[in-house]
């Protein structure tokens, strides 16, 4: 069974272009997480999705950060415009149902210059 | 989620069992103790989680107080690969009510020594 994949695994974009990641969960798992890593701060959440709908999205920091999972399968995040302190590591999980153990993507690492 | 206190490093010999305390002294009824460990540059990798039974897999042991205000994550057999931050987590389990998100601290650094 495949695990969680991210797309890329590294990008590197100047202030004020936009990216965007892709998360691809467990196949079959409704749950979708979003975290990151800024540096040398600790893992925060960012959302959380369920099938298609946001089931808690308190983590966002702003609107420059817009989450989509359209057809409830893979996930993308979309930084627009990008700032010098989004650079991080951003993971995303997936888990089999509410409350379930969440799995995690190997990250994808975002340097903004 | 309520907080949890673990050290910030410990070394274990490699082959030797690794003990590593986590203390939650506010944890509430309906939540769950989960322990992840992050291995450099990987993503968080799920280790075993528990409600107030000791619990073991192929991984790890979970053993959780009878008041359940501590816990501690037991590596029977330590080796080099399990080098990393561990990091003990409570939250709710599939109760239907409260955030299912995950609250990462600091987390203890292991360092497995050879």
């Amino acid at each position: 069974e495949a695990g969680v994949t991210q797309f890329p695994s590294h990008s590197v974009i100047e202030k004020g272009q936009t990216v965007t990641l892709r998360c691809d969960p467990i196949s079959g798992h409704d749950n979708l997480y979003w975290y990151r890593r800024v540096m040398g701060k600790e893992i925060k959440f960012l959302l959380h999705f369920v099938k298609e709908s946001k089931q808690d999205e308190s983590g966002m920091p702003n609107n420059r950060f817009l989450a989509e999972r359209t057809g409830g399968t893979y996930s993308t995040l979309k930084v627009q415009p990008a700032e010098l302190e989004d650079s991080g590591v951003y993971f995303c999980a997936s888990s089999q149902d509410l409350g379930y153990e969440q799995y995690f993507g190997p990250g994808t690492r975002l340097t903004v210059t | 989620d309520a907080k949890t206190t673990q050290p910030t490093s410990m070394d274990c010999a490699e082959g030797r069992a690794a003990n590593l305390p986590c203390n939650h002294s506010t944890i509430s009824g309906n939540e769950y103790v989960y322990w992840y460990r992050q291995i450099h540059s990987q993503g968080p990798q799920y280790i075993i989680h528990g409600l107030k039974n000791n619990e073991t897999n192929e991984m790890a042991s979970l053993i959780i107080t009878e008041d359940r205000k501590s816990s501690t994550l037991i590596l029977p057999h330590a080796t080099l690969r399990d080098t990393a931050v561990y990091y003990c987590i409570v939250r709710v389990g599939n109760s239907g009510a409260g955030s299912y998100q995950l609250t990462f601290g600091k987390g203890t650094k292991l360092s497995v020594i050879p």
